[in-house]
């Protein structure tokens, strides 16, 4: 079974300031992991992806997350904030064999403050 | 860019009537999948769909679920008999074939409201 954890239901920085979203997962096979973000009112657009290439993953938006096997984390940062991030953040974690269905976190809200 | 679509975006509809939420996924994709996600909680997967066949579902899709690949561009989730319980935003998404690429791309959603 997987399961995803995402400490921090809602995080609130300022503009400008680093940005870091915690996520952690349990999987019995080696883990393939997603953060999503979700704009209000919209659907869910992929940022990165940690597919067991190399643990330090660039995605859009100037996001990135690092792979940690002893932690079990894939936490997401930004050195900067902007206004425009302010949004819902999904951790999301697949890789068991055979199967593809994605098993996501509850979210961590993120307001961005001017 | 291609992208995963959806209709309608919002749903209202009695409890006990069949509703169908209807999907283009992107065209060169082949492996199709449902998921909701009811107001405040996490996003829940219910089905995945490759080569006209269910390939994994969750406890959520039961009898009263079905999915369909009618022609060769959509893909639909039949909810039989609603219930009030089955408000939620229902989750188009879409993925390659190769095994190496797991990233799904998401629809905007249908809202569906049972009264």
């Amino acid at each position: 079974a997987q399961s995803v954890t995402q400490l921090g239901s809602h995080v609130s920085v300022s503009e400008g300031a680093l940005v870091l979203l915690r996520c952690n997962y349990s999987s019995s096979v080696p883990p393939y992991l997603f953060w999503y973000v979700q704009y209000p009112n919209q659907g869910l657009q992929l940022l990165l992806k940690y597919t067991s290439a190399a643990t330090l993953v660039k995605g859009i938006n100037g996001f990135e997350a690092e792979f940690k096997k002893s932690e079990t984390s894939f936490h997401l940062t930004k050195p900067s904030a902007h206004m425009s991030d302010a949004a819902e953040y999904f951790c999301a974690v697949t890789g068991d064999t055979g199967r593809r269905a994605l098993t996501f976190g509850s979210g961590t809200r993120l307001q961005v403050q001017p | 860019e291609p992208e995963v679509t959806q209709t309608p975006s919002h749903q209202v509809t009695q409890m006990g009537q069949e509703v169908i939420l209807r999907c283009v996924p992107i065209s060169n994709h082949l492996y199709f999948y449902w998921y909701r996600q009811i107001l405040g909680q996490k996003v829940e997967f219910l089905v995945s769909f490759y080569n006209n066949e269910i390939s994994e579902k969750s406890e959520i899709f039961d009898d009263q679920f079905s999915v369909e690949r009618p022609d060769g561009s959509n893909f639909t989730l039949k909810i039989r008999s609603t219930k009030l319980e089955d408000s939620a935003m229902y989750f188009c998404a879409s993925s390659e074939a190769p095994r190496s690429s797991y990233e799904q791309y998401f629809g905007p959603g249908t809202r569906l409201t049972v009264t």
